[in-house]
């Protein structure tokens, strides 16, 4: 079994829809929760960043963690064409020592379009 | 521009051909990793570098190398390429302690 899981979709939605993106988790030692975003022929880019457990939103974006059952969600209010992308989750532990130094473990990546 | 670079972009070679993909990054950061991105397999790191001549094993390491000589360049070295890496690959950095990486825009390797 995989530490981190994520539905690979693809998922195609219409212009202005509500988006949800997901992922679970096996590791308990899981503190800090990001996700990236990845456009095509680039390298991912941190989109959103959390510690623990909580919501935080940014504009049009939230980042829900649900640690009690090692759960994580992005969601994408009003989406636009601009945010058809890869999302990728990523998470790490608190600890930063020895071999777990900052590593993150990232999910397989969701492929998403949104149509105008 | 605070950037991670990669050359080349693209490199299409054959088995057992020696090659070289340099990464540099001009944020004066301690952390350097490479990793490998292949469908529904995600990001799946390499190696990883907590600073000059400080270098490990990620989940990965089979068949690469690494070193890391000055603080800005972290090569990755394929001394006899096989098909089975062929791949998507990023290198990307951070400070030292933070989870945020900074990634370079990939190099596609196609081993023939």
């Amino acid at each position: 079994q995989k530490e981190v899981e994520q539905d690979p979709g693809p998922l195609s939605v219409p212009e202005g829809a509500i988006v949800s993106l997901n992922c679970t988790y096996s590791n308990s030692a899981f503190q800090y929760f990001m996700w990236y975003r990845q456009y095509s022929r680039k390298g991912p880019e941190l989109l959103m960043y959390t510690y623990s457990s909580g919501n935080k939103e940014d504009g049009r974006f939230t980042a829900q963690v649900d640690k009690s059952s090692k759960y994580i969600s992005l969601f994408i209010r009003d989406s636009q064409p601009s945010d058809s992308a890869t999302y990728l989750c990523a998470m790490s532990p608190k600890d930063a020592g020895g071999t777990s130094y900052g590593k993150l473990t990232f999910g397989q990546g969701t492929i998403l379009t949104v149509h105008p | 521009e605070a950037q991670v670079t990669q050359n080349p972009r693209y490199l299409i070679t054959v088995t057992g051909k020696k090659l070289t993909v340099t990464c540099s990054q001009n944020m004066n950061h301690e952390y350097m990793s490479w990793y490998r991105q292949d469908p529904g397999l995600g990001l799946r790191q390499i190696y990883y570098s907590m600073n000059v001549e400080v270098t490990d094993k990620g989940d990965v390491p089979e068949g690469y190398k690494v070193s890391r000589k000055e603080k800005r360049n972290f090569p990755l070295i394929l001394e006899s390429p096989s098909p089975n890496q062929t791949s998507l690959y990023f290198c990307a950095s951070s400070s030292s302690l933070a989870r945020r990486r900074f990634f370079g825009p990939g190099t596609r390797l196609t081993v023939l």
